[in-house]
């Protein structure tokens, strides 16, 4: 099956950093989804992007499917984006369940 | 627009009891999904929905896990009897998508504890 893989795992950061996630897969995508898990377990979607570049206030992402990647980067960051960073996908060739990676864990310092 | 709504939010049992879950998804979302979130893991589909049909239950263990969606709307699911490997987050998530090629949305989560 597809392969997701997330990167770095941990990260810390000084308020006001920028940092870049990235996350590669292994097969053609229908779907990609980034969420951030918040400290109370939520799952928050942040964005819906198979392909292209959205922007979302100080969050943007960006999904090169032919290359088979994509990148979610906070500019300025707050103590309030600190949790668990996911890509979830859909490969072409499932039903539609979600393939997530294990997940970018960012700690903010105030 | 109200989210997906899970109940309860926690629960803790001793091995070998039973437990139910349940999930109200977004109004008008015809696909369902119950996902397993074991500590330091992303979570992984337990079995999806669409309506109150099954699409995909590969990987529910379908010797103490049952699930169903009566009706097409809201969803149980159950463990029979529980393990200690069961403790996890359940989660529940709605698409309006056909087949789930949309955006998913999430409930919080129960949190289950066996012991």
């Amino acid at each position: 099956g597809i392969q997701v893989e997330q990167s770095p795992p941990d990260l810390i950061l000084q308020e006001g950093a920028n940092s870049t996630l990235r996350c590669n897969f292994s097969d053609s995508v229908n779907n990609l989804q980034w969420f951030h898990q918040n400290p109370w377990g939520q799952l928050i979607n942040l964005f819906y992007i198979p392909s292209g570049t959205k922007q979302n206030g100080r969050l943007s992402a960006t999904t090169v499917a032919t290359e088979r990647y994509s990148l979610l980067y906070i500019s300025s960051s707050q103590t309030t984006d600190s949790g668990v960073y996911f890509c979830a996908l859909h490969g072409s060739s499932n039903t539609g369940k979600l393939i997530f990676g294990q997940g970018t864990t960012l700690q903010v310092k105030p | 627009e109200a989210g997906v709504a899970q109940s309860p939010r926690y629960k803790i049992i001793e091995k070998r009891q039973s437990v139910a879950f349940w999930c109200n998804p977004i109004s008008g979302h015809a696909t369902l999904y119950w996902y397993q979130q074991i500590l330091g893991q992303g979570p992984k589909l337990l079995i999806q929905f669409q309506n109150n049909g099954v699409v995909d239950d590969s990987q529910l263990p379908k010797d103490r896990f049952s699930a169903e969606r009566l009706k097409g709307v809201d969803s149980t699911l159950k463990i029979q009897p529980a393990k200690l490997e069961d403790s996890a987050v359940y989660l529940c998530a709605s698409s309006q998508a056909d087949r789930g090629y949309g955006t998913q949305y999430f409930g919080p989560g129960t949190r289950l504890l066996v012991l």
